[in-house]
């Protein structure tokens, strides 16, 4: 069974804070690792796909991390907003499988 | 360009009746995923579609549960004789292309509630 684990479950930061967390999956056979940004009442928005070991990605404030042979990621968000507000989800592929296996996500708020 | 379309966005079925929820893949994607979405739980892999194929359908529950996307018309998700157990969020996606390495878009999912 494989897993994906997020941390935090949830974070309140102010507005202007930096933030991160992190997604932890399985590391052998690694094959790409999604982030998904999910607002409530909302399709999950794809933020970045990353597939290759040392891959950092970045748009407008938001940025990933990815070590796949210690098996994480992490999101960081630089001076956050309000309309960040949002949970993150990260998801794992698995070569020779079509499946996403999704962590439960950190649910970021940002109190302006 | 509409997005990945999904109907109805909520459904009230009573046990024992069947619910049928209807996805529209954005224009040109040929490939459609079925997620669910249980309380208190991520989202779960149930099936993985082709026009008139299915690929894989290992998060599928046995009984009950079929997924078709014919050559015309929306990929369909059908779940008989519903059980409380299937109240959940059920999340479309489609991409043009297979493979993991792709981004895959969602929908913005449809809640059945069973009573």
């Amino acid at each position: 069974i494989l897993n994906v684990e997020q941390s935090p479950q949830s974070l309140h930061v102010q507005e202007g804070d930096s933030t991160n967390f992190t997604c932890s999956f399985p590391s052998s056979n690694f094959y790409a690792l999604h982030w998904y940004r999910w607002e409530t009442a909302k399709s999950p928005e794809a933020l970045f796909v990353m597939t290759l070991n040392g891959d950092e990605k970045k748009k407008g404030r938001i940025s990933a991390t990815l070590n796949t042979k210690e098996g994480y990621s992490y999101l960081y968000i630089k001076g956050s907003q309000p309309e960040d507000s949002a949970t993150y989800l990260c998801a794992f592929y698995q070569g020779g499988s079509e499946k996403l296996v999704f962590g439960k996500g950190t649910k970021l708020t940002v109190n302006p | 360009n509409a997005g990945v379309m999904q109907n109805p966005r909520h459904l009230v079925r009573r046990r024992g009746q069947e619910a049928r929820l209807r996805c529209s893949p954005m224009k040109g994607h040929s490939h459609v995923y079925w997620y669910r979405q249980l309380p208190e739980e991520g989202l779960k892999f149930m099936v993985y579609l082709q026009k008139e194929n299915i690929i894989d359908e290992s998060g599928m529950p046995k009984e009950r549960f079929s997924a078709e996307f014919p050559k015309e018309g929306p990929s369909i998700l059908r779940i008989q004789q519903v059980v409380r157990g299937d109240s959940a969020a059920y999340f479309c996606a489609s991409s043009p292309v297979g493979g993991s390495g792709n981004t895959i878009y969602f929908g913005e999912g449809s809640w059945l509630t069973v009573v």
